[in-house]
């Protein structure tokens, strides 16, 4: 299986500019998806295929990599992003999902 | 609007077996994949299986082949996941997802349904 490598948890303070990674353990091509999940609720799509904002999502969330490689950024981080983040693959089969990143705001 | 409503959950003994609906609405259903992905009690996510829009084609993970059954039904709306033969492993919440066409993203989730395998 594809193994999906994130970052456990993260603090910033409001305003300003936070990089969640998720690195690959074969490559994915562009087939790498993001979703945020906040507590009590259930994921929400945010960037699929590295790099392409879904609707309805601000356009502070952005994405970017191929490969193995890549990162959702947040700028400028708002309270309200306080929320885990899941990197997720659908080039292999079977598809997979990161452990998740836990943001905090300071 | 797209709604996903997952029904069926609840406590079962090992072994035993239970059904999930997944009633959609606000959409097309006939023309999505669909999926189930679940989530142990403070885990991660998991895929677990992916059906075609017309139900023709199935896909699952090697933990549930076999004792999982994916299915839909294209003039109800409605998406189900047969479990047989239930572990405690199995315990989690599902939810039901739609798969989008540009990479095969999870682009709309239900609330989840949660199922707790226990004697």
């Amino acid at each position: 299986d594809t193994v999906l490598t994130q970052s456990p948890a993260l603090a910033v303070s409001p305003g300003e500019r936070v990089s969640i990674s998720c690195r690959a353990s074969e490559g994915v091509n562009s087939y790498m998806h993001w979703y945020q999940q906040k507590p009590g609720q259930q994921p929400k799509l945010l960037i699929y295929k590295a790099s392409n904002l879904a609707s309805g999502v601000p356009a502070r969330f952005s994405g970017s990599g191929s490969g193995t490689d890549f990162t959702l950024t947040i700028d400028p981080v708002e309270a309200d992003d306080t929320a885990t983040y899941f990197c997720q693959q659908s080039w292999n089969d079977p598809w997979t999902f990161g452990g998740g990143t836990k943001l905090e705001l300071k | 609007e797209v709604q996903l409503v997952e029904s069926g959950g609840g406590l079962v003994q090992p072994g035993r077996s239970m059904k999930l609906s997944c009633a959609a609405s606000g959409f097309t259903f006939s023309n999505y994949g669909m999926a189930w992905v679940r989530q142990a009690p403070t885990k991660g996510l998991e895929w677990v299986a992916t059906i075609s829009y017309d139900g023709s084609s199935t896909y699952y993970r090697d933990s549930v082949k076999g004792r999982f059954t994916i299915s839909r039904d294209n003039a109800k709306s409605t998406l189900y996941l047969q479990m047989n033969s239930l572990r405690s492993e199995d315990t989690a919440t599902y939810y039901c997802t739609r798969v989008g066409y540009d990479g095969y993203p999870l682009d709309y989730w239900g609330q989840g349904v949660m199922v707790t395998v226990s004697s």
